[in-house]
């Protein structure tokens, strides 16, 4: 199993542009999750989801769109880019009825 | 809802040495305790976690402890070497929350 992929590695945004996150997993897992990390900070959750067909917002959600079609993939999008949302993004996922989290590798956006 | 607060901030040890590390939470109703590592330019790995029937779970040379009527549980690295220099977040997943984190550095 790859476990949790996300792409891209690394992006450079100007301000207002758009993009989206992708985050993908193969362990059929149901729970699905965006999170944050500023330098030196914890992770703050964006959004999550339960199942496809199902998100909620987390703590820090404005800004961020998610849509959740299928059980392997979580697309996050920013539509105006701000930078504030220069932050390191991480996509995990859960089992139903577990707690531990398997987490991707991340994404390095900068809004400059 | 739950707070979750993780001290130190950072911790430098010798190698060998041992490192302890540990969360405070608020709400009483939490019941799985789980410790994460994350390693330079990588998302964070489960290494251990425990549940609220016991008061200490080890793993090699990792353990923790709970202590459920003082609300919080502390991550022990004993025998420290230079791998385990990382970020170590608490968290309280029922709240889907972490730490802040704590950076070790174990200096040979």
């Amino acid at each position: 199993n790859a476990g949790v992929t996300q792409t891209p590695k690394f992006r450079i945004l100007k301000i207002g542009q758009s993009m989206t996150l992708q985050c993908t997993q193969d362990m059929n897992h149901n729970y699905m999750y965006w999170y944050r990390q500023d330098p030196g900070m914890g992770l703050k959750l964006i959004y999550y989801s339960v199942g496809a067909g199902i998100t909620d917002k987390g703590e820090v959600p404005n800004g961020y769109n998610v849509s959740r079609s299928t059980t392997e993939d979580f697309p996050l999008r920013l539509e105006l880019a701000a930078p504030s949302q220069t932050s390191v993004y991480f996509c995990a996922s859960s089992r139903q009825g577990s707690y531990e989290q398997y987490f991707g590798p991340g994404t390095r956006l900068t809004v400059t | 809802g739950e707070n979750v607060e993780q001290h130190p901030s950072t911790l430098s040890v010798q190698e060998g040495d041992s490192a302890v590390i540990k969360c405070t939470y608020s709400d009483s109703a939490s019941n799985y305790f789980p410790w994460y590592k994350q390693e330079l330019g990588k998302g964070p790995q489960l290494i251990i976690d425990i549940r609220s029937n016991v008061g200490e779970k080890k793993d090699q040379r990792i353990a923790v402890t709970l202590n459920k009527t003082a609300k919080h549980f502390s991550l022990h690295i004993t025998e420290t070497q230079p791998e385990d220099s990382a970020v170590y977040f608490c968290a309280a997943p029922g709240k889907l929350q972490f730490g802040a984190g704590t950076q070790v550095v174990v200096t040979p």
